[in-house]
């Protein structure tokens, strides 16, 4: 199946810093990115939805200056967490949807970045 | 009332058994619905989207029921490598974006 490459896969990061997690479509053209967050025993919250060359649309609660989401390839987008907190500590996943050939693919999952924030 | 609702679990299995859950959902007006298995600290992977009709791939049976928005997956002769946590997820416009639930762990075994 079509692969989505997600990296890092942990980063420990101190309190202020920013954090950047690429993830990529390796095999398809991602005309669409989903950003993720997972608390531990929580389900998956989306965030964002990124179409590839537009603005990204945060889900509501989400701060967009905070979670900044790039997508200006369709086989690149990347989410920084700006002035990371202890907080942000979570795991984000991203999902890829787009076109192998002429069809539409189904949602593939990034590996998950692991991010703790000391 | 969360969206997409699952009895979080666990379920303890024997090997060999058979586990049936489900999972409600508020959105009437979801399109699409699956079931998404996820082992500790690793990304969901899809196992199977789930139709009307019920539908089965090998050992799963998955099930919708749109008038009392509910989907059930069932699993026959339970495998240790069944243990997971299994996610309900739906799918609530043309993008592709995903709702998804808690999940239920299933723990078989042995």
């Amino acid at each position: 199946g079509a692969v989505v490459s997600q990296h890092p896969s942990r980063v420990i990061c101190k309190s202020g810093t920013s954090v950047k997690i690429e993830c990529r479509s390796l095999d398809f053209q991602a005309t669409t990115m989903f950003w993720y967050r997972q608390f531990p025993k929580q389900s998956l919250m989306l965030m964002a939805t990124s179409n590839e060359g537009s603005k990204a649309t945060y889900e509501q609660g989400v701060e967009k200056d905070k979670f900044l989401i790039n997508h200006a390839s369709l086989t690149l987008s990347t989410l920084t967490v700006t002035s990371a907190h202890p907080e942000d500590s979570s795991f984000y996943i991203c999902s890829a949807r787009g076109t192998i050939g002429a069809l539409n693919t189904e949602a593939f999952f990034g590996q998950g970045t692991r991010l703790t924030v000391v | 009332r969360k969206e997409v609702e699952q009895d979080p679990g666990p379920f303890n299995v024997p090997e060999g058994a058979t586990v049936a859950f489900n999972c409600t959902y508020s959105n009437s007006a979801s399109q699409s619905f699956f079931w998404y298995r996820q082992d500790c600290r690793k990304e969901p992977k899809l196992l199977m989207s789930v139709y009307s009709s019920g539908n089965e791939d090998g050992r799963f049976t998955a099930q919708l029921n749109r008038a009392s928005q509910y989907i059930s997956l069932l699993i026959r002769d339970s495998k240790l490598s069944d243990s997971a946590t299994y996610l309900c997820v739906l799918q609530t416009d043309s993008w592709g974006k995903l709702q998804f639930g808690a999940g239920t762990q299933v723990v078989v075994t042995p």
